[in-house]
């Protein structure tokens, strides 16, 4: 059974940092290509940053740019996020997902439970 | 950037049929996924490429695609059905993704 099991989340004062992890199991990690999409409670899913199999390729959100970072331990099957600069619009729940794995299949099969970062002093 | 457009919210009576829509540029070219969100729950994908159901969900969802918008259609609506729906798409290389902003499905 695929799980996604995320930790790491907390209260943290505004310009604080975080790292979020998320350990998978129940699948060969190291083949699959991982998220992170957060949700602030009552709104909508927003996509944050993607990372390839191997950790050497990352992508993010424009919102993120420069402030997260996504990397991977394909050794302890964990994805992680670091956050940094954090500000109260981060407060969001935080999912760790995972690709689908078919090439050009740019959607998420699994979803990790959330964990809540809240940024605020 | 580009974003992904839904409708706030839908409303149906138990067994009419659903109809959501999700219009923005990466359609048609880039393939669509449609999630479902129960309160207090993890998202659960109901759709995938545009047109094609995970194993488990039941045969009641389907999806369409038509120029720049696809839809989710849930035909024979039952009260379990209840949640929010979000669209989500890709560029055209598959490192940015955009979701749509959601929509609130109410079973009358």
């Amino acid at each position: 059974e695929v799980q996604l099991v995320e930790s790491g989340g907390g209260l943290v004062q505004p310009g604080g940092s975080l790292r979020l992890s998320c350990a998978a199991s129940g699948f060969t990690f190291s083949e699959y290509w991982m998220h992170w999409v957060r949700q602030v409670p009552g709104k909508g899913l927003v996509w944050v940053a993607r990372v390839n199999k191997d950790g050497r390729f990352t992508t993010y959100a424009d919102s993120v740019t420069g402030r997260f970072t996504i990397s991977r331990d394909n050794a302890k099957n964990t994805l992680y996020l670091q956050m940094k600069s954090l500000r109260v619009e981060d407060t969001a729940f935080y999912y760790c997902s995972r690709e689908r794995f078919s090439p050009r299949d740019w959607g998420v099969d699994y979803w990790g439970q959330g964990i809540l970062v809240t940024v605020s002093s | 950037s580009y974003g992904l457009t839904q409708p706030p919210s839908v409303s149906v009576s138990p067994g009419q049929t659903a109809t959501i829509t999700c219009s923005g540029d990466p359609f048609p070219n880039q393939y669509s996924y449609w999630y479902q969100q129960k309160a207090g729950q993890a998202p659960v994908l109901v759709i995938y490429q545009d047109f094609e159901r995970p194993s488990g969900i039941p045969e009641r969802f389907s999806g369409s695609v038509s120029g720049a918008s696809v839809t989710l259609t849930i035909s024979g609506v039952q009260a379990e059905d209840e949640a929010d729906y979000y669209c989500q798409s890709a560029d055209s290389t598959g490192n940015y993704w955009v979701f749509g902003g959601g929509t609130k499905l109410t079973v009358l």
